[in-house]
């Protein structure tokens, strides 16, 4: 089965503070990869989507990057705000068939005011 | 907006209770899928449907079925509940597009099997 690590687990910031945590998966498999933010009692919440090797995705303060040949993705937040504390989900897709998607296991993101 | 409804956000089931989990979504999607998370562990993929009454096994579908009668609803079935089922279990649906698609999630069921 195809294997998507995240590090690190968990991580405390102080409100202001910038940060950045990543996705790793095999570089052979890939078609697609996905970010989520899971805000505790909420919906998991799609960030972004990720399919060109050195893709570059923003929104307001969240950016991710990509890079297929190493088998890779960064997610950053600029100046971390106590309503980004969730859990940062990367989903892989490995083809364009059956839509399954292979999830790691998140990054909990606790950002201290 | 799309929206993913799951029939409970919290179950207490005793061993052996036939468990009924029930999904909705209002965006004529026809993907639907059933995960499960447990700490330390990604969403497993469960159960999968791409149209009306069928049904595909995800990565561990024993101890569950499914059935999707309407577009609309996913049901995820227990047919025994056992200790080992006490979990998150999250619906999900998307289109069934050549892209990239997204997958939009429910808020998630917390079961507890005792």
């Amino acid at each position: 089965i195809l294997n998507v690590e995240q590090s690190p687990q968990s991580l405390h910031v102080q409100e202001g503070d910038s940060t950045n945590f990543t996705c790793s998966f095999p570089s052979s498999n890939f078609y697609a990869l996905h970010w989520y933010r899971w805000e505790t009692a909420k919906s998991p919440e799609a960030l972004f989507v990720m399919t060109l090797n050195g893709d570059e995705k923003k929104k307001g303060r969240i950016s991710a990057t990509l890079n297929t040949k190493e088998g890779y993705s960064y997610l950053y937040i600029k100046g971390s705000q106590p309503e980004d504390s969730a859990t940062y989900l990367c989903a892989l897709r490995e083809d364009n068939y059956g839509q399954n998607f292979v999830f790691g296991p998140g990054t909990r993101l606790s950002v201290l005011p | 907006d799309v929206k993913v409804t799951q029939s409970s956000r919290y179950l207490v089931k005793r061993t052996g209770e036939k468990v009924f989990l029930e999904c909705v979504q209002d965006m004529d999607h026809e993907n639907m899928f059933w995960y499960r998370q447990d700490p330390g562990l990604g969403l497993r993929l469960i159960y999968f449907s791409y149209d009306v009454k069928m049904k595909e096994k995800g990565d561990i579908p024993e101890g569950y079925s499914v059935s999707r009668e309407k577009k609309e609803r996913f049901s995820l079935i227990l047919e025994s509940a056992s200790t080992n089922q006490t979990s998150m279990y999250l619906c999900a649906s998307s289109l069934a597009t050549r892209n990239q698609e997204t997958q939009y999630f429910g808020p998630g069921t917390r079961l507890l099997v005792l």
